[in-house]
């Protein structure tokens, strides 16, 4: 069946450090990937997406990257900041009606 | 702008106790969603509206009831409530009628625990 892990958290870095959140997924075809934010105290957000082998989804500074040989999704950011603080979810799109298949998360603490 | 509003925000509840949670969203949008939060699994697809007047199981489905009002609302009934419900639950949109964008836009959750 379709699946996505996650590296168990928390991730603790210090402001302007290099972030890295790895994302794995187990999927029949060609799904869409996506990664989520939620802030404290709220619902979750898109951050990016990719639909394709080889696309680079980016915004606000977080990259990832549709591999499909290694079927991974991992989340980049060269430097964070404090208000990056938050939990990351991967996704996958395997197909039909937004139904997304989500990772169990990743909280990130970035410290001054 | 209020995008999607759920309410309650928190409830206690009893075991065998019944409750709905509501869901309203103003973007004209097609698709609705409900998603329960638990610790170390993500979120999981309980329920799921395409489009008015239609509704369909998603991954766990049971202990629930759901129904698509109108356009703009979609409630999640509690029968009878269990302490495995205990949960943070979220509604969430989307533009699409089919496909996949990956663009739901999520409410700020509804914390629910049963006693």
């Amino acid at each position: 069946g379709n699946s996505v892990t996650q590296m168990e958290g928390p991730v603790t870095l210090s402001e302007e450090a290099f972030l890295t959140i790895n994302c794995t997924y187990t999927a029949t075809g060609y799904p869409s990937l996506f990664w989520y934010v939620q802030y404290p105290g709220e619902g979750l957000q898109l951050l990016l997406k990719a639909t394709k082998a080889d696309d680079k989804g980016s915004n606000k500074g977080f990259e990832a990257t549709y591999r499909k040989e290694t079927t991974s999704f991992h989340l980049e950011k060269g430097s964070v900041q404090v208000s990056d603080s938050a939990v990351y979810f991967c996704a996958l799109g395997p197909g039909g009606y937004n139904k997304l298949i989500f990772g169990a998360g990743t909280r990130l603490a970035v410290h001054p | 702008n209020a995008g999607v509003t759920q309410t309650p925000k928190f409830q206690v509840l009893k075991t065998g106790q019944s409750m709905t949670l509501q869901c309203a969203q103003d973007m004209n949008h097609n698709s609705m969603y409900w998603y329960r939060q638990d610790p170390g699994m993500g979120l999981r697809l309980i329920y799921y509206s395409a489009s008015e007047g239609t509704t369909d199981k998603g991954e766990v489905p049971n202990g629930y009831n759901v129904s698509r009002l109108n356009k703009r609302e979609f409630s999640l009934r509690l029968e009878s409530a269990a302490p495995s419900q205990t949960s943070v639950y979220f509604c969430a949109s989307s533009e699409l009628t089919s496909g996949v964008d990956g663009e739901l836009f999520f409410g700020e959750g509804s914390r629910l625990t049963v006693l």
